[in-house]
Order: C-alpha cells, then structure tokens, then sequence
C-alpha cells in the first residue's frame, strides 16, 4: 500500500461549492504540506503542519483552509471554489528533515 | 518570493546520451534535493545533499551540491526511455522557514529510442 494517499484522486466541481481534499499517510511523520501545482510554474505551499496542534501558511493560502485530525490525516478546503483553483494539489510528509515525501496528488477542475 | 532558476526547461535526447542539468539560487541554501515527476504522478525524491561541493550518486543519477552554496547539479548517464519525466530542485536556504521547500520549475526530458 502506499506510505500517502490521497483522495480523491480526481474531482471536477462547480464555482461556489466547498470542497475537501483528503491526505493519509503510513509513514509516521510528524511534518505534512500541501502543494499546488501549475503547469510552468512548479510547486507552490498552501499550508503546513509539524503536528497536530501546529498549522502555518503557506506562499498561497488564500482561498485555502486546512484540517490536521491526527497524525496521519490532513485535509486541504476550498470555501468556495473558483476556476483559478484548477489545478493538480498534492500533499507530502516529512520526518522533520529537509527530505518530503509526496502522494500521488488530486486533479481538481472548477467550472 | 524566493527563486529557484532550473535549465534547460526542457531536453530532447536520443537513448543511451548523458543528461545535465542545474538549478541556480540568488542565496545560499543548505539543503537541494532532487526529484522526478512521471505523468500523474507525485515527485519522487531522487537525491538529497546537504553539504557544499557534496557529490551523491544513485544509480545512474548523479547530483552535486554546489561548491558556492547557491547552485546544484543533476547528471543522467547512458539515459533510457523510462528516464522521460520531469525533474525539479529544491532547496532550503539558511533563515529560510523550516516549512518551506523553494522548488524550481522542473525540466521536462523526453527520449527519443
């Protein structure tokens, strides 16, 4: 199985609606993120986590909320999604290195 | 924010030729990883270095950590069809949060049988 999942994997959604991006992780790290990715532009940090009581923004939070329900678990919302959200977002773990670990990311389109 | 420049953007090559490419900061880093991105999928960490003029090997992989601290390089020997993806940096700069991984924009090989 793999060490981080994300779900869903694939989501098409209209302008407005509140949407939850799940991540699980096996792997036992204390440290969890959430990138956005954009063609041509690399990855950029919405928001991370180095346990469960600690939450920062990141470079592009706005719009973004998250959830840290345990350990293993870290939710990314869009309140009210816009189509400049569109885009592939991906959660990684770290063990409190430099060193991250990325899932297999959610293609989410806003209409 | 904080930049990373990646070059070349992009790499057209014919199988069994060797790959270079680098990642240049306007600050010193402490830390640069590499990693590869297949289509769909999430970047998978190819090499990590953490010491200035560091040279770390992985298979046909090769990356060293630049001996100015503000520049890392990734070599691919004799590359195969499956080396086709994206490959970005990352680096962690001195006073830097220790959230935040700098990535570059990734440079995209495709080989050519």
């Amino acid at each position: 199985d793999a060490d981080v999942t994300q779900t869903p994997r694939n989501r098409i959604t209209k302008t407005g609606k509140r949407i939850m991006l799940e991540c699980s992780q096996t792997k036992g790290h204390d440290r969890m993120y959430w990138y956005r990715q954009d063609p041509g532009l690399g990855l950029r940090l919405i928001y991370y986590s180095f346990d469960v009581k600690d939450i920062n923004k990141g470079e592009i939070s706005d719009g973004y909320s998250v959830s840290r329900q345990a350990q293993a678990k870290f939710s990314l919302s869009l309140e009210s999604a816009i189509p400049n959200q569109t885009a592939l977002y991906f959660c990684a773990t770290s063990p409190g290195t430099y060193e991250q670990y990325f899932g297999p990311g959610t293609r989410l389109t806003v209409t | 924010g904080q930049q990373l420049n990646q070059s070349p953007q992009s790499m057209f090559i014919q199988e069994g030729e060797d790959v270079s490419m680098n990642c240049t900061s306007s600050s010193i880093f402490n830390t640069w990883l590499w990693y590869k991105q297949d289509p769909g999928e999430g970047p998978v960490l190819l090499i990590a270095l953490y010491k200035a003029g560091e040279l770390t090997s992985n298979g046909r992989l090769t990356a060293q950590f630049g001996t100015t601290r503000k520049d890392s390089f990734l070599n691919i020997s004799a590359s195969i069809p499956s080396d086709v993806g994206i490959y970005f940096c990352a680096g962690m700069n001195y006073g830097g949060s220790q959230g935040n991984l700098i990535f570059g924009k990734g440079t995209k090989l495709s080989v050519k049988p």
